[in-house]
Order: structure tokens, then C-alpha cells, then sequence
């Protein structure tokens, strides 16, 4: 066990529609990262964020957001959903400061399923 | 953008035999290559990870050796047992991000 949650663990959702995914980060992480897993892309991040500042963006489509809350939580929210956004979405955390910042301990997923 | 390439893509050992997985990193800036393990229906685990100012590391059974110059590295199972098997991740990070290689499904057989 990571220490590091997430729900729901399956979602399965109709195309045109609008999901949030939820994630807790390991005690006293500062860094939260959202990576999307599928079949052909492979593990792809999407975006990081620090102490509630978004730090990096990968490849994340302008149809999804994700925002840090003062108590450290993330949300990742898909609008607009398409067949090709089914995929398994994975949060990890980091402790973001010098020295285990690059450790990253990721959660158990949530399997989006788009029909 | 960094690129980076795992092979094999399949690897399956018997039981005692040793497993080698190598990857190559494209962006020379990369510092930190972390290894990870799938299992079945699971997020990804940190097993190993290595920084780019160290050559060779090692955790019991596990080891990953880097080469900067060459751009590649690896990871090496020894001794491997059923509960070896399954997908392993490579990474090369910038800036705290990672790039994934597309992973190596182990089979050990009993």
C-alpha cells in the first residue's frame, strides 16, 4: 500500500458526459502528478501540482482540469468525454522538496470506461 | 521532448534464472531513472531508482546500472521467483517529470 487513495476505483460513464476523479496524497506530500494509462499511448503524465500551484503540464487535453485544495487533495475533472478517454487514470504523490522530491508512490487507479 | 525505449517488450524466465531489462534515454539533461512494477489490476511501484551521478545501484536481488554517456540503462533481477512476474516500467525524469518506457512483461515460471 502506497498511502496514496483514490476514487472512484471503476467509472463507467457515457460519451458527452463530465467525471471527477479524486485523489489523496501520502502524508505530508506536497506534489500531487496525474498520469493517464492506456493500451497505446502507455503511462502518459498530464499535468503536477505543488502545495495547490499548478508546476507542469504534459499531455493533457484542454477538455480536462485538475486543481490541488489547500488540504493537499487533487481532482482530476474529464469534460466532454470521448470513447478514446477510456483508460486508467493513476494519481502519485512526491514529497516535492529537495532530496525525495523525484521519489514518486502512485495510487491504486481508477479505470474510466467511456460508452 | 525525452524519448525513451524498453526492451524487451516480453521476457519470460525460469525460476533461479536472472532477467535483465534495458532501456535508452534520449535527453542527455535527464537525471533520475526510476524502475516500477506493475502488478495485475494495481498502480505502479517504486522498486529502484538511480540518479545520474551515481553509476551502479543495488537492493538485494535488484540492481539498475546507468550509462550517461551511452544514453542507456538497466535493470537486473537476480535469483528471480514466481512473484517476480510482472510489468516493469522504466522512466528518465526532467525536472521532476518522468517519461515511461513502454514496459516489460516478466514471466517467471515456477
Amino acid at each position: 500500500d502506497s498511502g496514496v487513495t483514490q476514487t472512484p476505483k471503476h467509472l463507467i460513464t457515457a460519451t458527452g458526459q463530465r467525471v471527477t476523479l479524486r485523489c489523496s496524497p501520502r502524508s505530508g506530500d506536497l506534489s500531487v502528478y496525474w498520469y493517464q494509462q492506456s493500451l497505446d499511448q502507455g503511462l502518459q503524465f498530464l499535468i503536477q501540482y505543488y502545495n495547490g500551484e499548478e508546476r507542469a503540464k504534459g499531455n493533457i487535453l484542454e477538455r480536462f482540469s485538475a486543481q490541488q485544495f489547500p488540504d493537499l487533495h487533487s481532482e482530476l475533472n474529464l469534460s466532454s468525454l470521448e470513447l478514446g478517454d477510456s483508460a486508467l487514470y493513476f494519481c502519485a504523490s512526491s514529497a516535492g522538496v529537495s532530496g525525495r522530491a523525484y521519489e514518486q508512490y502512485f495510487g491504486p487507479g481508477t479505470r474510466l470506461t467511456v460508452t | 521532448g525525452e524519448n525513451v525505449e524498453q526492451h524487451p517488450s516480453t521476457l519470460s524466465v525460469q525460476e533461479g534464472d536472472s532477467a535483465v531489462i534495458k532501456c535508452t534515454y534520449s535527453d542527455s539533461a535527464s537525471n533520475y531513472f526510476p524502475w516500477y512494477k506493475q502488478e495485475l489490476g494495481k498502480g505502479p511501484q517504486l522498486i529502484i531508482d538511480i540518479r545520474s551521478n551515481v553509476g551502479e545501484k543495488k537492493d538485494q536481488r535488484i540492481a539498475v546500472t546507468l550509462n550517461k554517456t551511452a544514453k542507456h540503462f538497466s535493470l537486473h533481477i537476480t535469483e528471480t521467483q514466481p512473484e517476480d512476474s510482472a510489468v516493469y516500467f522504466c522512466a528518465a525524469s526532467l525536472n521532476y517529470i518522468p517519461t515511461f518506457g513502454r514496459g516489460t512483461s516478466l514471466i517467471v515460471h515456477p
